[in-house]
């Protein structure tokens, strides 16, 4: 196992399209979590996942944005209608439940630019 | 509501000492995190404090005083990789899911 594995790196999309991300957290983790991260910014929690269960959302989240962890194993994050606002860089981290304090294990992120 | 400070930018010298602090204002405080980021990179765990006091870990220490919602980074025998950016996080408690709200990071550029 490698880390934790973000696709695509890099997502150029048109205001309005959809667009779906994907993250593969390290395999033992059953805790999954997604930020967002602008330029200068620390990343901003979002969602997290325990197994396939999602605990809780952010009201950064709009009703444009969607998550998934099916089966507990690897998490989409889809975003409708995309906005210029969207534009940033979305991190997937995991974790085990009683590890999560000590500190998560991130992917590279996918890097979303709304044109 | 949820905070943290910490300075935007600090500049040091190879092989300086360089401390980089924050300050914190939550509610269900479990700990403080620090992560180093690259640019473009995914931040990276450095260290991490539950309880006051200083830990070790190799040539960065961190320091927790939970009384003073304060703590800092140190960066020992700096080197030019040192350069990028390091946020402090604050865990909250299993109540919250264990998550992590970030400062918005401070810029460290290591000068030869």
């Amino acid at each position: 196992d490698t880390g934790v594995s973000q696709n695509p790196r890099h997502k150029i999309t048109k205001r309005g399209q959809n667009v779906t991300f994907r993250c593969d957290p390290i395999s033992e983790h059953n805790r999954l979590y997604w930020y967002r991260q602008t330029l200068g910014q620390g990343p901003e929690f979002l969602t997290y996942f325990q197994n396939e269960a999602q605990l809780e959302k952010s009201r950064l989240l709009s009703d444009r944005f969607s998550a998934e962890r099916p089966k507990g194993s690897f998490s989409t994050l889809e975003i409708q209608r995309t906005e210029q606002g969207d534009s940033a860089m979305y991190l997937c981290a995991s974790s085990l439940e009683t590890a999560s304090y000590y500190g998560y294990t991130f992917g590279s992120g996918t890097r979303l630019t709304v044109v | 509501g949820q905070s943290l400070e910490q300075p935007s930018e600090v500049t040091a010298v190879e092989g300086a000492i360089v401390q980089i602090n924050c300050t914190y204002q939550t509610s269900g405080f479990y700990g403080l995190s620090w992560y180093q980021q690259h640019d473009g990179g995914a931040p990276t765990f450095l260290s991490y404090n539950a309880l006051d006091g200083l830990e070790e870990t190799g040539r960065f220490s961190s320091f927790l005083s939970r009384s003073d919602s304060y703590g800092y980074l140190l960066l020992q025998e700096l080197q030019m990789k040192d350069s990028a950016s390091y946020f402090c996080a604050v865990s909250l408690d299993y109540n919250q899911g264990g998550k992590l709200i970030f400062g918005q990071g401070t810029e460290l550029s290591v000068k030869p």
